[in-house]
Order: C-alpha cells, then structure tokens, then sequence
C-alpha cells in the first residue's frame, strides 16, 4: 500500500502552460506539505495544510496555488509555467503539524519545463 | 534565522567502512532534529529525530546521531557502510511554531565504493 503518492511522477512542458500535481495520502493525516527540491537537491518547503487550512505559505509566486479538497488530499496548479520552475516536487504529510512529527514523503514528480 | 549547515556536498566511503556525516544547527531553544535518506528516484525516508533526553539516538538501518548542544551538531554514524546506504542524506531541523515547518541542510551525497 502506498503511503503517500504523487502523479504524474514526470511532467515535461512548454514554458507559458498550466499544469497540475496531485497528491494523496491514506496514512489518516491531518497535515499535508509541498516541498520543492531545486537541482542542486536543496528543499525547500511551499506551503502547507492542516485539516484543509493552510497554515505555511512561503514566498512562492502567485502562479503557484496549492489546493485541498479533503485530509486526504493537496494538489499543486501551477500558472504560467517558467523555466525557473523545473524542479522536483514533493508531497509529504504528518499526522499533525507538531514540530516532532514524523512527514512521510511521496516519491516526487520531476518537472521539467522546456 | 533557524538554519543547518552540512559542511560535506559529497562523501566517498569504502564498503564497511565506518561513516559519519556531519550537520551543524542555527537555532535559538531547544531544537528537533532530524536526518532523512533519499535514495535515487524516490521520496525521503525519516531515518531518526531528536527532541530531548539521552543524547545519543538510535535509527533505522543501523544508523544513528548524537546531539552535542555545544557544538550545535547531531552528527550522523554508521559503523559499517553497505552499498545500499549509498544515497542522499539531509539533515533537518523543527523550528519554533507548531506548523510541522523543516529546514533542510543541503545534503550530503553518500557514494559507497566496493
């Protein structure tokens, strides 16, 4: 059984589209993240959800719009895409947004904006 | 600003050879800590975490790291290396608010020489 997934796991694109991550998770958490890993493997989180609330948002630019529609649940739309973007994101989620909880990961979705 | 510091981009270690991986904290209380593995293609994995009482934390996989509040370090250690360790290895730390927010170092690339 999967923990935490994503899809699609690759996405290439053209620079000025919009596209759309998905992820779910089936662990019955509260807490849902994004995080981007630019490539030089450096993470950073974007924005976070508890209980369908969104309790962190980084300074992202506005083209990026997370989205909650259940717990279980947090997508990423991004506007607009740019180059800048190319990155692999990751979805992770925690059983509360508890400063010791432990964030189960999904396994990324590479994107790649051309 | 709560930051972590992994001094080493990359590390070349020997099959069962002893390892340590070193990550160094700016943070002003009590800080959680925590080292996490990626292996290629995939998600990060919680290998262990740190809060408070005994200094010296046990993980998964035969890992563990001590937490030295005087040197700001939670040191990373395996006595004996298999290949499968080779990986990335970041190491994270809880900042203050409860909003389950990490700051990851930049990663340390684990290469495991036959």
């Amino acid at each position: 059984d999967t923990a935490v997934s994503q899809t699609p796991k690759y996405l290439v694109t053209q620079m000025g589209n919009d596209k759309s991550i998905k992820c779910e998770q089936n662990l019955g958490h509260d807490t849902m993240y994004w995080y981007k890993q630019d490539s030089k493997k450096f993470l950073k989180i974007m924005f976070s959800y508890n209980n369908k609330e969104l309790i962190i948002n980084e300074t992202v630019p506005n083209r990026f719009s997370p989205k909650s529609p259940d717990k279980a649940h947090l997508n990423l739309h991004i506007n607009s895409l740019e180059l800048g973007d190319s990155a692999v994101y990751f979805c992770a989620s925690s059983q509360a947004p508890g400063r010791f909880d432990e964030q189960f990961f999904g396994p990324g979705t590479r994107l790649t904006v051309l | 600003a709560q930051s972590v510091t992994q001094p080493d981009i990359h590390i070349t270690v020997s099959e069962g050879a002893s390892l340590e991986l070193r990550c160094n904290y700016s943070y002003g209380a009590t800080p959680y800590l925590f080292w996490y593995v990626q292996s290629p293609g995939q998600g990060l994995q919680l290998l262990l975490k740190y809060f408070s009482g005994d200094t010296l934390v046990q993980g998964i996989k035969g890992f563990e790291a001590e937490f030295k509040r005087s040197q700001s370090s939670f040191n990373l250690r395996k006595p004996s290396v298999h290949w499968s360790d080779a990986a990335e290895y970041f190491c994270a730390v809880g900042p203050s608010g409860n909003t389950g927010k990490l700051i990851f170092g930049q990663g340390t690339t684990l290469q495991v020489k036959p």
